[in-house]
């Protein structure tokens, strides 16, 4: 199945610095990749869809001035919390198709704490 | 806010039991899928059910799709203590340009040994 790398696993920053979070397609073209968060026991909820080549669309809710995604290829995306701080503390997941409507192959995660 | 809703939320088992889990979801779909998820980690696919199927399996997983009531269930046979984990069924959903998976509470597994 397709590959989808995310890096860092883990990182903990702190208050006011910016933490970068790669997320890689190791085998296929992605032009659409999803940045999800989640809280501890809770569901993945949407924060961005990152289109290649184009501004990132974001969820209501989510400030893009925080959470800046760029998608400078078609194997690459990278949020970067900007900023930091303690509440922005969560698990972050990225995702990317193969195509529209289909299943998504998602990264391992990167568990973001912020002191 | 979620498309998907799953029940139970919370679910415990020996194994070798069977387990079962719900969704309902609220619009129009093309297709329903299953995603697993251990702790910590990110998600599994394991199984899409497009709108024109009723039943579908796939080694010990079975998952059926009901439109008419906007529900689907998947169902592990014969439960393992590896299959521990959460379960979130998931729908595409359009909102304007943007296309976009919106993903169910869950259900947390826990297969005793």
């Amino acid at each position: 199945g397709a590959v989808v790398s995310q890096h860092p696993s883990w990182v903990i920053c702190k208050s006011g610095t910016s933490v970068k979070i790669e997320c890689r397609s190791l085998d296929f073209q992605a032009t659409t990749m999803f940045w999800y968060r989640q809280f501890p026991k809770q569901s993945l909820m949407l924060m961005a869809t990152s289109n290649e080549g184009s501004k990132a669309t974001y969820e209501q809710g989510v400030e893009k001035d925080k959470f800046l995604i760029n998608h400078a290829s078609l194997t690459l995306s990278t949020l970067t919390v900007t900023s930091a701080h303690p509440e922005d503390s969560s698990f972050y997941i990225c995702s990317a198709s193969r195509g529209r409507g289909e299943k998504l192959f998602f990264g391992s995660g990167t568990q973001l704490s912020v002191l | 806010s979620q498309q998907g809703e799953e029940d139970p939320q919370a679910l415990s088992i020996q194994e070798g039991e069977n387990a079962t889990m719900n969704c309902s979801y609220k619009t129009s779909i093309n297709n329903l899928q299953w995603y697993r998820q251990n702790s910590g980690r990110g998600l599994v696919h394991l199984i899409l059910i497009r709108s024109n199927e009723r039943e579908k399996h796939s080694g010990r997983l079975r998952v059926t799709l009901d439109t008419s009531k906007k529900s689907s269930s998947l169902l592990i046979t014969a439960s393992r203590a590896a299959d521990t984990a959460s379960y979130f069924c998931a729908t595409w959903n359009s909102g304007g340009s943007n296309y976009k998976l919106t993903f169910g509470k869950g259900t947390l597994l826990t297969v005793n040994p």
